[in-house]
Parts: C-alpha cells; sequence; structure tokens
C-alpha cells in the first residue's frame, strides 16, 4: 500500500509557482521520497528525489521537512504543459524496490 | 540515450486472443519493471527482471501472463486468453543498479473487445 497521503486534485495559475504538498508520516530512515508526474495518456515521468537535504534540478525543488514526515514539491513557473498527475512516492533507494504508486494530484495549470 | 521504448503504442483485440508486447530499457540498465494502470489508478507492479532473471512477481500476474528478458536487454509481456479486465495500459521502466531510479517507456495501451 502507498505510504503518502496527497490532496486529489489543485489548481494554479500559469506562470506561479505551484506547491504540491504530500504527507509520510511513517517514513524509514533509509527511504527516500520521490517524485514523478503523469501527463494524460503517457507513462510516468522522474521528477526528483531526495533523502533529507532539500534537492533542485532543471524541473522542481524537493523541500523535505525537518522531521522527514511531509514535503513539498515546488514547480517554480507552471506552465500549461505540467497540467498532470504528481505522485509522491517513498522507497528505498538501493536495491531493487518495486513503485508504489497512490492515486496522486491532479494538478491544473489554468490560463 | 533514447529512453525506453514499448511496442505497439496501442492494442486492440478480441477476447480469448494472445497478445505480446515488448520493451526495450535505457541501454546499459539492467533492472526492468513491469507496470499496469487501468483507468483513473496509479500504475500497479506487476514483475521485475534483474538482467535476465525474474527476481519478483506480483500477485496481479496470473498464470494467463509471462514475461521474459531472454538475454538481459529487451523483454516480453505475453498475454494468454486474453479478457476484458486486461484491458489496461502496459507500462515498462528501467533502472541502473547502482541508483535505481526508474525511467518510464511511454506504455502499451491494450483493449479487449
Amino acid at each position: 500500500d502507498a505510504k503518502t497521503t496527497q490532496p486529489t486534485s489543485m489548481d494554479c495559475a500559469e506562470g506561479r509557482a505551484a506547491n504540491l504538498p504530500c504527507n509520510h508520516s511513517t517514513i524509514s530512515g533509509n527511504e527516500y521520497v520521490y517524485w514523478y508526474r503523469q501527463i494524460h495518456s503517457q507513462g510516468p515521468q522522474y521528477i526528483i528525489h531526495g533523502l533529507k537535504n532539500n534537492e533542485t534540478n532543471e524541473m522542481a525543488s524537493l523541500i523535505i521537512t525537518e522531521d522527514r514526515k511531509s514535503s513539498t514539491l515546488i514547480l517554480p513557473h507552471a506552465t500549461l504543459r505540467d497540467t498532470a498527475v504528481y505522485y509522491c512516492i517513498v522507497r528505498v533507494a538501493q536495491g531493487a524496490q518495486k513503485l508504489v504508486f497512490g492515486q496522486g494530484t491532479r494538478l491544473t495549470i489554468n490560463p | 540515450d533514447t529512453g525506453v521504448s514499448q511496442d505497439p503504442r496501442h492494442k486492440i483485440t478480441k477476447r480469448g486472443q494472445n497478445v505480446t508486447f515488448r520493451c526495450d530499457p535505457i541501454s546499459e540498465h539492467n533492472r526492468l519493471y513491469w507496470y499496469r494502470q487501468t483507468l483513473g489508478q496509479g500504475p500497479e507492479f506487476l514483475t521485475y527482471f534483474q538482467n535476465e532473471a525474474q527476481l519478483e512477481k506480483s500477485r496481479l500476474l496470473s498464470d494467463r501472463f509471462s514475461a521474459e528478458r531472454p538475454k538481459g536487454s529487451f523483454s516480453t509481456l505475453e498475454i494468454q486468453r486474453t479478457e476484458q479486465g486486461d484491458s489496461a495500459m502496459y507500462l515498462c521502466a528501467s533502472s541502473l543498479a547502482s541508483l535505481d531510479t526508474q525511467y518510464f517507456g511511454p506504455g502499451t495501451r491494450l483493449t479487449v473487445l
């Protein structure tokens, strides 16, 4: 079963920052937080992952709280192409671990 | 790096027919995963290979499903005697063992009539 809780849906205006929350209160010390997104009818796309430090790449930033029980994915300047379902997943990074997807957050970027 | 590719992208078949899907992972990725996604749901794990060895299978993988990765490169997923409940998107992902971030292909959408 998925170990994360995400809002079912969110809206954001184009050009603004989209902040997607995720609760993972039962996360273990060796589990990472991974984010994927899935644009309609496409395969999931890897976005970012982190353990305890904040991470940033060309797509997004990941902010993890100090107690690691929650995190926020930030898309700094959302565009219409960021409309997708966003999945937050916790897993051990090393070793072959299947991804357990929840329902995710359906993010709609509005013009 | 061309990414994970899957073929075909769409397949329509009649109930009772056999179908086979192919997945080509990212070059040098030794781990390969199959997932299934039904409408409105997140992907669900089916099975996983490390090189040519199939190391884990989900209970979702009934006797009618078989997956192979004969030379540790591409993989095939076969469904025998398809049922309407098999209609779904079948997704393949691959990863490099040392990092294990999984990268997905575009999927094969199966419709069983």
